[in-house]
């Protein structure tokens, strides 16, 4: 199996560009997560869907964020317009059943002059 | 709420020597529990998972884990350090048949020579 798969793998944008994350999760995974990372407040959780469906997006900062999932293959996360404060690693996740264990991807590094 | 405390921030150790890596966590239940490793650029890789059962659980890399249910703790441990183990631990913790995970502040692992 690929893993879970995002692209790209580095991004550098000016500030007030809209930028679109994708992840492929592991086949069969039900459920994906998007999360952040930064030094200052470490790993956090964005949003998470199962079966296609947002289920808890309380952890999206701000509605400049969205996130979509229009199949079981592809998800995008979306910032419009982007800002500086938003500079990070993006993570996609995804894992299967009643499972909690998560498959991390290799990540986004977002960078918003 | 679920929470996860990981006290240490940064960890140096000898090259050889062993490692022991702590990890509280505050649930009503017993909890799945998660110990991940984040090598530098790289996304998050399990380590080891305690569902139930044995409480010592052992992982890849030669890495194991306790779990304390008086203490509210599953410290990750390592007999002998490698210089390739230097990378940043995430203890995470999770309540069972639901998938959302929360997260650890991570420790930074430094291996001295």
């Amino acid at each position: 199996d690929a893993g879970v798969i995002q692209s790209p793998r580095h991004e550098v944008t000016e500030m007030g560009q809209e930028v679109t994350l994708r992840c492929k999760p592991i086949s069969g995974h039900n459920s994906l997560f998007w999360y952040r990372q930064t030094m200052m407040r470490g790993l956090e959780l964005l949003i998470y869907f199962n079966n296609n469906v947002p289920i808890d997006d309380s952890g999206m900062p701000e509605d400049r964020f969205s996130a979509k999932m229009p199949n079981a293959s592809f998800s995008t996360l979306k910032i419009q317009p982007s800002e500086p404060r938003d500079s990070a690693v993006y993570f996609c996740a995804s894992t299967q059943g009643q499972s909690n264990e998560q498959f991390f991807g290799p990540g986004t590094r977002l960078t918003v002059l | 709420a679920q929470s996860v405390t990981q006290p240490d921030i940064h960890i140096t150790v000898s090259e050889g020597a062993s490692l022991e890596l702590r990890c509280n966590y505050s649930y009503g239940a017993t909890p799945y529990l998660f110990w991940y490793v984040q090598s530098p650029g790289q996304g998050l890789q399990l380590l080891l998972k305690y569902f139930s059962g044995d409480t010592l659980v052992q992982g890849i890399k030669g890495f194991e884990a306790e779990f304390k249910r008086s203490q509210s703790s599953f410290n990750l441990r390592k007999p002998s350090v490698h210089w390739s183990d230097a990378a940043e631990y995430f203890c995470a913790v999770g309540p069972p048949g639901f998938q959302k995970l929360v997260f650890g502040t991570g420790t930074r692992l430094l291996v001295s020579p």
